[in-house]
């Protein structure tokens, strides 16, 4: 158990560039999660898997926000034409679906839009 | 929809004191229960969860929580904190028919004075 990891750790990048952002859950964790986290504020879901199939969209994953999970394995974000708003910590967690239903979260990544 | 209100978004303690985070939760359904840590640029860590059982649960760090339905409070404690204990805590709900999306509170700020 390598637990989840996600890449990069940080990212800047200047207005309207489009970003990608990747994660790779616990091995055999069919669960997998993308939250938004913003300065003193708690983390928000944005959207989930389950194996390769997304299940459900948070309102707050606008037209410019796309996620993939190819495979039921790893997962990634995508961000075009960023804004100074997206600026916040991406996590990533994942769970199996039998079990303790403890999420179980990543590092996060870091984004700055300039 | 579920919601969480953690009351108190700084707590500052001196060491070896006890401590109390508050947390209480709103929802149309029967939730489970969650604490998660989470320390200066790291994701989170769980440190209690409640499913079912006796109200009184106990998780890593010396932590404990109550589960009170009647009062819908999931309160943390712990007897005598440490230096090591300085972290960000958030209060996380979901649905008892397990593994959907976490619904997080804004999270409490404890401070440890030496």
């Amino acid at each position: 158990d390598t637990g989840v990891s996600q890449d990069p750790r940080h990212k800047i990048t200047k207005r309207g560039q489009n970003v990608t952002f990747r994660c790779d859950p616990i091995s055999e964790h069919n669960r997998l999660y993308w939250y938004r986290q913003t300065l003193g504020q708690g983390p928000e879901f944005l959207t989930y898997f389950q194996n390769e199939a997304q299940l459900e969209k948070s309102r707050l994953l606008s037209d410019r926000f796309s996620a993939e999970r190819p495979k039921g394995s790893f997962s990634t974000l995508e961000i075009q034409r960023t804004e100074q708003g997206d600026s916040a910590m991406y996590l990533c967690a994942s769970s199996l679906v039998k079990g303790g239903y403890e999420q179980y979260f990543g590092p996060g990544t870091r984004l700055t839009v300039t | 929809a579920q919601s969480v209100t953690q009351l108190d978004s700084q707590v500052p303690v001196f060491e070896e004191a006890p401590v109390e985070l508050r947390c209480n939760y709103s929802s149309s359904v029967s939730v489970y229960l969650f604490w998660y840590v989470q320390y200066p640029n790291q994701g989170l860590q769980l440190l209690l969860k409640y499913l079912s059982g006796s109200t009184l649960v106990k998780g890593i760090n010396g932590f404990e929580a109550e589960f009170n339905k009647s009062q819908t409070s999931f309160h943390l404690r712990k007897p005598s904190v440490h230096i090591s204990d300085t972290a960000e805590y958030f209060c996380a709900v979901n649905p008892n028919f397990g593994n959907e999306k976490l619904t997080f509170g804004t999270g409490t700020r404890l401070t440890i004075i030496p």
